[in-house]
Order: structure tokens, then C-alpha cells, then sequence
């Protein structure tokens, strides 16, 4: 069964700095990874994902996500983070009919 | 022009009433979900329906039932509401299920806090 383990339930940075938000995966066949971003009281809106046509994978709002089969990671990263960026993250892993979420990372951005 | 959207956004019921929240995709795809999350943030699937079959049931309590009568439409009925029911529902729409190691996205809607007292 595929899984997903986001390292870190809290993350905080300075506005500007780099954010970097940790995931590693279990599957038995080659994954499909995608991160989530949810902002207070609202959806899950998709950030970006990974299909297997590349490694390095760009989405939305200036983040981007490197798939590494060797790590078994698919960390997400923003070179200089923005206030708005303050939310909660989920990497998720497609499984059987389902997503399979990740427990979820929180970032803070400290002006 | 809302994809995905939920009824109510709000929702705070006593112990033991039964409840509706109902859910409505756009998007035209074949597959809705319904996902719970917990106080933790920890989202699970509960629910997933292709063209109003079901396919997924996560050993969700029978008091939660899922009604699909288009596959538009995904609404889910709770009976006997218990404090531990509290939480966010979250509908999901996609344009096909995993069939035969398929890559799709899904797309989800605003959310259901629910809150039992």
C-alpha cells in the first residue's frame, strides 16, 4: 500500500527566506505524488504534481517539487517565501481509487 | 462557476439529529469523493463513487451514507450524529479513478466544518 510521510507538522521561516517542506513515500509501483496547500478555513487547492514525465515538477505561486526515486522523497521548495505562503501543506500519494494524505505541514512566515 | 462546491459551509448540530451535506461537480468528471478531516488536520477518505456506482467504502460507520443520484451529485447523510463526528467533510471530484495505474488529479471543494454538540 502506498503512504506518505510529511517530516516536520511545523515549519517556520522569515519572509524571504527559502522554504523547503519534507515528504517521503512508500509504494510498490511508481507513484503519482501530488502537494496540496491549504489556507485557514478554506479547500484544498493542488500545487503541483508529479506524473512521471519529469523530475523536477514547477506548480503554482513560485513552488516546485524534485522526485528523487534514490531518497524516496518529493520535498517541496520556494526560494524566497511570502507572507501569503502562510498555510498548511499535505503531500499526497495516489493509491487505489484514493489519495492517501499525508499528516500535513504547517508554515509560518515571520516577517 | 464554482468546480466543486458543498451545503452548508457551516454546520452545528446536536447529538443524535441526522444531517445532510450535500455536494455538486461541474467539472463533468466520472468520480466524486467524500474525505474527513480530523481536529488534527489528518484527512481520510471515506467515499468514492464512479458514475454513481460505488467503489470505495472505508470502513466508515453505516451511519454515514452516500447518495449519488447523478454523477454530478455526491451527498452524504449522517445518522445519529456522535460527538467524534465533528470535523471537516471534504467532496473531491476527478475525471476518472485509478484504472489500470491512470494518473488523475482531483479537485476539492471549499469544505463542511461540522461541529456535533
Amino acid at each position: 500500500a502506498q503512504s506518505v510521510t510529511q517530516l516536520g507538522s511545523h515549519v517556520s521561516v522569515s519572509e524571504g527566506a527559502l522554504v523547503l517542506l519534507r515528504c517521503n513515500y512508500s509504494s510498490s509501483v511508481p507513484p503519482y505524488l501530488f502537494w496540496y496547500v491549504q489556507y485557514p478555513n478554506q479547500g484544498l487547492q493542488l500545487l503541483l504534481k508529479y506524473t512521471s514525465a519529469a523530475t523536477l515538477v514547477k506548480g503554482i505561486n513560485g513552488f516546485e517539487a524534485e522526485f528523487k526515486k534514490s531518497e524516496t522523497s518529493f520535498h517541496l521548495t520556494k526560494p524566497s517565501a511570502h507572507m501569503s505562503d502562510a498555510a498548511e501543506y499535505f503531500c499526497a500519494v495516489q493509491g487505489a481509487q484514493k489519495l492517501v494524505f499525508g499528516q500535513g505541514t504547517r508554515l509560518t512566515i515571520n516577517p | 462557476d464554482t468546480a466543486v462546491s458543498q451545503t452548508p459551509k457551516y454546520l452545528v448540530t446536536q447529538m443524535g439529529n441526522d444531517k445532510s451535506i450535500k455536494c455538486e461537480q461541474n467539472l463533468g468528471h466520472d468520480t466524486m469523493y467524500w474525505y474527513k478531516q480530523d481536529s488534527k488536520k489528518f484527512l481520510k477518505i471515506m467515499f468514492s463513487y464512479n458514475n454513481k456506482e460505488l467503489i470505495i467504502n472505508e470502513t466508515v460507520p453505516n451511519r454515514f451514507s452516500p447518495k449519488s443520484p447523478d454523477k454530478a451529485h455526491l451527498n452524504l447523510h449522517i445518522n445519529s450524529l456522535e460527538l467524534g463526528d465533528s470535523a471537516v467533510y471534504f467532496c473531491a471530484s476527478s475525471q476518472e479513478s485509478a484504472r489500470g495505474g491512470a494518473f488523475y488529479t482531483q479537485y476539492f471543494g471549499p469544505g463542511t466544518r461540522l461541529t456535533v454538540l
